[in-house]
């Protein structure tokens, strides 16, 4: 079962416009979710976080946001660069006020590609 | 800093040999750690984590073990290994939430 869904394989888009990777789950225990980019063959690094008091976080070019009605995250990346061409995963996690082991959740990946 | 360790990098192994793979932290005390597997297409899977020395929790039941000799060293272990062992091993540090720290990762084929 996968409680961590990001239904889109890939997404390719020009650079200097807007990159929107989503992400679905369906436990309703998440309470912290978290983006992470990956490159090939290196260890994924992590990008930026929300909690569920929370709907939007803002870092730089990277916002998330959270409907957690729908169990919906989406990120946003403005402007797209290059550079940002990875895999990004997104993960959940059942914080219960800060007593998280962090046992992540992940999704499958999305590639993202910015194109010059 | 911090920085964590993987190695090797990559490794093919037959079926049926055992396998050692080691993750070490360097610049941090009692850390949480993780060890996650990455299939072909698919995301991350986390496969053990560890509160402490000695302590680890299986996540999924399946033909690997790991262990914690020491507070910083963190051992994923195979006595025989399958064909579907085969992946893209992770290991991860963390102080206790869900923020984790990657290792580079080791490319397992077992042929």
């Amino acid at each position: 079962d996968q409680q961590v869904k990001q239904n889109s394989p890939s997404l390719s888009v020009q650079e200097g416009r807007i990159s929107i990777l989503n992400c679905d789950y369906t436990n309703s225990m998440f309470d912290y979710f978290l983006w992470y980019k990956k490159y090939p063959a290196e260890g994924p690094t992590f990008l930026i976080s929300i909690s569920s008091i929370k709907d939007k976080n803002e870092d730089g070019r990277f916002t998330v946001f959270l409907n957690k009605s729908a169990k919906h995250l989406s990120l946003h990346i403005v402007p797209s660069q290059p550079g940002d061409s990875a895999v990004y995963f997104c993960a959940a996690d059942i914080n219960a006020g800060g007593t998280s082991y962090g046992k992540l959740t992940f999704g499958q990946g999305t590639i993202l590609t910015v194109h010059p | 800093s911090q920085t964590i360790h993987q190695w090797p990098a990559t490794l093919v192994q037959p079926v049926g040999s055992p396998l050692s793979l080691e993750c070490t932290v360097e610049g941090t005390s009692n850390p949480n750690l993780y060890w996650y597997r990455q299939a072909a297409g698919r995301g991350l899977q986390l496969l053990f984590y560890s509160v402490g020395i000695g302590q680890i929790s299986s996540e999924v039941p399946q033909n690997l073990s790991a262990s914690r000799p020491q507070d910083r060293q963190f051992i994923l272990s195979s006595k025989k290994l399958l064909l579907s062992d085969s992946g893209f091993y992770l290991c991860a540090w963390g102080w206790g939430g869900s923020e984790q720290f990657f290792g580079p990762g080791t490319r397992l084929t077992v042929l």
